[in-house]
């Protein structure tokens, strides 16, 4: 499986608090990008990094890549009760036209 | 309002219908996604269409017709499905499916309930 997976589950934390959710994957990959999903609602594109990347920040979000590894992360700092949501990683690979396969996901719930 | 919509949002099927999911894009990407999402388990890669032409179908079952008339349209045709088809279905678009820059960010809508009875 190409998929990338996620650590762990499920994460609860209080409001304030830091989030950190971890993705692995198996193949060589062109880029990992994480997504965010509201319960029963569409996917939300959160940040890309790319494979020759290995460190990118938007807002409260900080993704980390370790190609070496095929490891990356997500952090979120000072959290916020809206943040509570699953969060997806997801590969892209090259199969002569770019797959992008996604994982089970982090259930992240902030607790305010 | 993520410029891809999706209609309808719930569907609730019998065994023996025939049905279909509609997808548009308002962004001018041209490639497009089906991707079904079942509790507990990974979103899976469905089909993809690259400027109207079917570039993958992950072994899906001949019961899922996609059709892609244009760019911006893209429907999914339901038949004889089984109650472990129920599901949530999303579809995404992006730029495109090749390499490089092109190599980016999905947009996805938000997602078709489907539930065989």
């Amino acid at each position: 499986s190409q998929q990338g997976e996620e650590d762990p589950q499920a994460l609860s934390i209080q409001e304030g608090e830091n989030a950190t959710m971890n993705c692995s994957y198996k193949t060589s990959i062109n880029n990992l990008q994480w997504y965010r999903q509201n319960s029963g609602r569409g996917l939300v594109h959160l940040i890309l990094i790319r494979s020759n990347e290995r460190e990118k920040h938007s807002g409260r979000l900080r993704v980390t890549l370790d190609t070496s590894k095929k490891s990356s992360s997500l952090l979120i700092t000072a959290s916020r009760a809206a943040d509570t949501a699953s969060y997806f990683c997801a590969t892209a690979y090259n199969t002569g036209g770019f797959k992008t396969i996604f994982g089970a996901g982090t259930r992240l719930f902030v607790k305010a | 309002e993520t410029g891809v919509t999706q209609t309808p949002r719930h569907l609730v099927m019998g065994m023996t219908n025939k049905k279909s999911l509609k997808c548009e894009q308002h962004l001018g990407h041209n490639a497009m996604y089906w991707y079904k999402q079942s509790a507990k388990k990974p979103l899976e890669l469905m089909f993809v269409y690259n400027f109207k032409e079917q570039t993958e179908n992950n072994s899906v079952p001949s019961r899922f017709s996609p059709e892609c008339p244009n760019s911006s349209h893209l429907f999914l045709h339901l038949h004889t499905l089984q109650p472990e088809d129920s599901a949530l279905y999303l579809c995404a678009s992006s730029q495109g499916t090749g390499t490089g820059e092109l190599a980016g960010e999905l947009f996805f809508g938000e997602g078709s309930r489907l539930t065989v009875l």
